[in-house]
């Protein structure tokens, strides 16, 4: 079955600085892989997906992120930090019957001025 | 730019009241899904539909959940007994056809459970 594990329930970087959340995922099949993001009381947001074909899957917003078989990672990265990317970050996975998306606990992204 | 919209934005009720959460998922999608967020957890699978029957349904979506499309628009989602655990964020989502199509997620509708 597929599951994903985000590493860091709360991730706390200075305005300019390099945006780092981590993920890791179980799938028996080639994974379908998500970055959502969900702004305080409002609905989750895609940033960026990975199907199939090149690795590193550029989003909105700046954010990208690199799929990495040999380490099961899909981990978000952004080069320089907003005060609006605060927010709350959830990789996910689809399930292999093609139905519903697993998402992960969750990262809490704060910017400090 | 098409989007999913739900309705109510938050409902309040009373422990072991029904309520039906409301969604129109994008014109020309094919699978429909509802999600919940328990407050400060993760979001969880509850139920997927396609071709007017449920296709996948988590361990969550017991006997006291339904789901329904009436009117070829709407797909709603009801809860016939409500408990105070019921209390989330319920989010609706579609997807188009193909493999690779994302799923588009409403803006949520939370429900409060007195």
């Amino acid at each position: 079955a597929q599951s994903v594990t985000q590493l860091g329930s709360h991730v706390s970087v200075s305005e300019g600085a390099l945006v780092l959340l981590r993920c890791n995922y179980s799938s028996s099949v080639p994974p379908y892989l998500f970055w959502y993001v969900q702004y305080p009381n409002q609905g989750l947001q895609l940033l960026l997906k990975y199907t199939t074909g090149a690795t590193l899957v550029k989003g909105i917003n700046g954010f990208e992120a690199e799929f990495k078989k040999s380490e099961t990672s899909f981990h978000l990265t952004k080069p320089s930090a907003h005060m609006s990317d605060a927010a709350e970050y959830f990789c996910a996975v689809r399930d292999s019957s093609a139905s519903k998306i697993i998402f992960g606990s969750g990262t809490r992204l704060s910017i400090r001025p | 730019e098409p989007e999913v919209t739900q309705t109510p934005s938050h409902q309040v009720t009373q422990m072991g009241q029904e309520v039906i959460l409301r969604c129109v998922p994008i014109s020309n999608h094919l699978y429909f899904y509802w999600y919940r967020q328990i407050l400060g957890q993760k979001v969880e699978f509850l139920v997927s539909f396609y071709n007017n029957e449920i296709s996948e349904k988590s361990e969550i979506f017991d006997d006291q959940f339904s789901v329904e499309r009436p009117d070829g628009s709407n797909f709603t989602l009801k809860i016939r007994s409500t408990k105070l655990e019921d209390s989330a964020m319920y989010f609706c989502a579609s997807r188009g056809g193909g493999n690779y199509n994302e799923q588009f997620f409403g803006p949520g509708t939370r429900l409060t459970v007195l």
